[in-house]
């Protein structure tokens, strides 16, 4: 069975605090695809990232930036100088490989809510 | 990407009634789900909608109680059946993903509330 697990319920940073997200997975499935998603305020899911496992590089988009690290099974999500704009709660969800380029359901983390004050 | 969008955005109901909520997404997509987020939680998988056949419905949910339609590849509906106050959620609709087409998208959500 598959499980994402998101230890941190609430991380509360001042602005410009750079803030990292846990986020932890198992799996018996080898191609497997995880990916974050920020829900601000509003409730509508905004997609971040998805990752596949065969790619173990870490991605930085701006002031966003992945580590994946398969051999602790880990796919940690970190803001850097860290905004008020960015205070959401951050998902981070594993979907089984349908097949090498596509993938179906999600399983979500129970989220991590991210309070930036000024 | 896809766009996707929800109707309603937001209902309240009573308790005893029913509430379909439909997606529309602009693109044919292979798959569709729907999902449920309890106020304060994660997102939970209610089924898979399948185009031309019933959908798979996931532990602790039954087509009694939601049923769901996918009469095409770019439209499907989920009803919310003898509602409880229990149902008040927020339920998403999504397309799955393929490649570099599509990431797993989300509607904008129907926030539901059963008095």
């Amino acid at each position: 069975a598959q499980k994402v697990t998101q230890a941190q319920t609430e991380i509360s940073v001042v602005e410009k605090e750079d803030v990292t997200l846990d986020c932890v997975y198992e799996t018996r499935d080898t191609t497997y695809y995880l990916f974050w998603y920020k829900q601000p305020p509003s409730g509508e899911l905004v997609f971040l990232i998805r990752r596949n496992s065969f790619d173990e590089q870490n991605e930085i988009s701006g002031r966003y930036s992945w580590n994946f690290q398969k051999s602790t099974s880990s796919f940690n999500f970190t803001i850097t100088a860290s905004q008020v704009v960015d205070s959401a709660v951050y998902f981070c969800a594993l979907s089984e490989a349908m097949t090498t380029d596509s993938w179906g359901k999600l399983q979500f983390g129970a989220g991590t809510q991210v309070v930036v004050t000024p | 990407s896809a766009v996707i969008s929800q109707k309603p955005s937001r209902d309240i109901c009573q308790r005893g009634t029913s509430l379909t909520i439909q997606c529309q997404v602009d693109s044919q997509v292979t798959m569709m789900f729907w999902y449920r987020q309890q106020p304060g939680q994660s997102l939970t998988l209610i089924a898979t909608a399948n185009q031309g056949s019933e959908a798979t419905y996931e532990s602790g949910f039954v087509i009694d109680k939601f049923p769901i339609s996918r009469p095409n590849l770019t439209f499907s509906t989920l009803t919310v059946s003898n509602m409880s106050p229990e149902d008040s959620s927020i339920y998403l609709c999504s397309v799955g993903g393929q490649g570099s087409t599509y990431e797993q998208y989300f509607g904008p959500g129907t926030r539901l509330t059963v008095t």
